[in-house]
């Protein structure tokens, strides 16, 4: 389809395992974001990247995750030595504009289960 | 903050009555946006208002906003089973709240 694909919908993952999400924007968006959305809470802001430059990592939770999109196209959201609190739905939006109050597209999102 | 801010947390009504919900927010504008989720699903775009409008219409939705409160206001007329849901607001950032949500019984 022409929507924003993410894959795998569904990752459980063991304790301090490595995972990688993969976000497909919509072809020739400049924006793509990406959020952490618990069980019950609003999605949170994790980062955006305009094109390949990654503009804002401020809701970055630790070191421990990671955002690229190389090519300025896909996007891979990875988390390493994940933990029980990493739990939770990983959402991805894109934005055919720069980001500045634009609507923005999102996927179905990764639920990550990690036990 | 820079992200818009629901209220209330939950919200319950008999099918036909209307829905309505707020946000608030603190820093200023260009546009304000209304989102929808479905359980287990992404969120959908549902209406973007710009700073120098005070309402917009669509379909059975009507939305307001009043800069001079940093608030607005989404109105779901006639309501229907099919808009139980979660609904966010989000500002220029793209940042959103918890959101309201809205259940609608038949």
């Amino acid at each position: 389809g022409a929507g924003v694909s993410q894959s795998p919908r569904y990752k459980v993952a063991k304790r301090g395992q490595d995972v990688a999400l993969r976000c497909d924007p919509i072809s020739g968006h400049v924006s793509l974001f990406w959020y952490q959305q618990a069980l019950g809470q609003g999605p949170e802001f994790l980062t955006y990247f305009q094109n390949e430059a990654q503009l804002d990592k401020s809701g970055l939770p630790s070191d421990r995750f990671f955002a690229e999109r190389p090519e300025g196209s896909v996007s891979t959201l990875k988390i390493q030595r994940t933990q029980q609190e990493d739990s939770a739905v990983y959402l991805c939006a894109s934005s055919p504009d720069r980001a500045n109050g634009n609507t923005i597209y999102f996927g179905e999102g990764s639920w990550l289960t990690v036990v | 903050s820079q992200q818009g801010e629901e209220d209330p947390q939950a919200l319950s009504i008999q099918e036909g009555e209307n829905a309505t919900m707020n946000c608030s927010y603190k820093t200023s504008i260009n546009n304000l946006q209304w989102y929808r989720q479905n359980s287990g699903r992404g969120l959908v775009h549902l209406i973007l208002i710009r700073s120098n409008e005070r309402e917009k219409h669509s379909g059975r939705l009507r939305v307001t906003l009043d800069t001079s409160k940093k608030s607005s206001s989404l109105l779901i007329t006639a309501s229907r089973a099919a808009d139980t849901a979660s609904y966010f607001c989000a500002t220029a950032l793209m940042r959103f709240g918890a959101g309201t949500r809205l259940t609608v019984k038949p």
